[in-house]
């Protein structure tokens, strides 16, 4: 079993749209959970992270953990063209401060 | 504050060359990390320093190594590039243990043929 795994997608959704990705994930130690934005041909960016179960709300953007599913989510409300990009999930909270990446998720919007 | 930079953004290799990638951070940054990208496939750890002299291996090590002779500097070496290799290499800082954020750099794009 993969420690995370991560839909890859791609999503492609109306500029508007609300849009769901998730990931799941199989390690107990993992403590804190992010979500990084990447552009085309750029550095991850850090979006959101959080380290409890529930949800955490920044402006367009919530990330939700469910720790007894092992289970996060990030929604975005509105999506814009702007926020076309590929979404990575990360898991921390080993030795280190080391993460441990999905896939990433290929989004696009489109007006 | 540049952040993390990177140098070169492009290279090719032909296979059994060797080159030195190189990574700075100007935040005075603790830890540092190295991670390789492959479509599809997220970001593997390939080697992490928590300081000046002190480095360890990550997910994927074999046909790389590192040094961490400053707080600055993280340097990441490849000897006989092979066409696995072939990847985006992403170097990434974080303050130190009451930070969670990774910090990245622009990103280096490897071509081994």
């Amino acid at each position: 079993q993969k420690e995370v795994e991560q839909d890859p997608g791609p999503l492609s959704v109306p500029e508007g749209a609300i849009v769901s990705l998730n990931c799941t994930y199989s390690n107990s130690a993992f403590q804190y959970f992010m979500w990084y934005r990447q552009y085309s041909r750029k550095g991850p960016e850090l979006l959101m992270y959080t380290y409890s179960s529930g949800n955490k709300e920044d402006g367009r953007f919530t990330a939700q953990v469910d720790k007894s599913s092992k289970y996060i989510s990030l929604f975005i409300r509105d999506s814009q063209p702007s926020d076309s990009a590929t979404y990575l999930c990360a898991f921390g909270g080993t030795s280190y401060g080391k993460l441990t990446f999905g896939q990433g998720t290929i989004l696009t919007v489109h007006p | 504050n540049a952040g993390v930079t990177q140098t070169p953004k492009f290279r090719i290799l032909k296979i059994g060359q060797s080159m030195t990638l190189q990574c700075t951070q100007d935040m005075n940054h603790n830890y540092m990390y190295w991670y390789r990208q492959d479509p599809g496939m997220g970001l593997k750890l390939i080697y992490y320093s928590v300081g000046a002299g002190i480095t360890d291996k990550g997910e994927v090590p074999n046909g790389y190594n590192v040094s961490r002779s400053t707080t600055e500097d993280f340097p990441l070496r490849l000897e006989l590039a092979a066409p696995s290799q072939t990847s985006v290499y992403f170097c990434a800082s974080r303050k130190g243990v009451d930070s969670y954020e990774q910090y990245f750099g622009p990103g280096t794009r490897l071509t081994v043929t």
